[in-house]
């Protein structure tokens, strides 16, 4: 299985404020994943990382809110800028294990937004 | 519209009691489906994936079906325990450019002594 961390694990934030969750993982991989998990509501996908490429935002989610950094195949970042209530959420990174085809989680990010 | 639907929302047994878990979909072309389990305040963790001709995949004391004909799925826990206690998510993946994964809301499954 891959080993992911994600760091902070839970964070209480201002609104206006932004975040930045960092995602590493135990090997190199192509794609990261990062998603959003509201209360009560299934993942939804927020973006793909790519490394050395710019990430794929699903619609709905643009880079100015959420932007992404992948500057090498272990890590990636996700910033949630300008936070409001509504941001309060778990993010999760994710990755694929080649091979298996298997989508590995982190732990999650769980932000709350007052 | 592609979508998964799980049954029941949650659920609540004893110790040591059977229970089975629902999910119906809708996604199309079909690639596989995922069963996961997400414990309170922890990423998701892989329990079984199953391709258009596997019907049945055991892990341990969990076993998931898949009748790819009615487009659904089951989770049975056999003798739980109370470590089951989590949420159990149903994914189905999509044969489309990109990343097609399709989730639902989960079964919230609490086990009692």
């Amino acid at each position: 299985s891959a080993v992911i961390s994600q760091k902070p694990s839970r964070d209480i934030c201002q609104r206006g404020t932004s975040l930045t969750i960092q995602c590493q993982v135990d090997s190199q991989v192509t794609m990261m994943f990062w998603y959003r998990q509201q209360p009560g509501q299934s993942l939804t996908l927020i973006a793909t990382a790519n490394q050395g490429s710019e990430a794929t935002y699903e619609s709905g989610f643009v880079i100015d809110k959420f932007p992404i950094s992948r500057p090498n195949l272990t890590f990636s970042t996700l910033t949630v800028s300008n936070m409001s209530p509504e941001d309060s959420s778990i993010y999760l990174c994710s990755v694929y294990r080649s091979g298996t085809g298997e989508l590995f989680f982190g732990e999650g990010s769980r932000l709350t937004v007052l | 519209k592609n979508q998964v639907e799980q049954s029941p929302q949650s659920l609540i047994i004893l110790e040591g009691k059977n229970c089975t878990l629902q999910c119906n979909y809708t996604v199309s072309p079909f690639s596989n489906l995922r069963w996961y389990k997400q414990d309170t305040g922890r990423g998701p963790v892989s329990l079984t994936i199953m391709t258009f001709s596997e019907n049945t995949k055991s892990n341990g004391r969990y076993t998931a079906t898949l009748d790819a004909d009615t487009k659904q799925s089951s989770l049975h826990i056999t003798a739980s325990q109370l470590s089951d206690s989590a949420s159990y998510i149903c994914v189905v993946s999509a044969h489309q450019a990109g990343t097609a994964l399709i989730f639902g809301k989960g079964t919230t499954l609490s086990v009692s002594s």
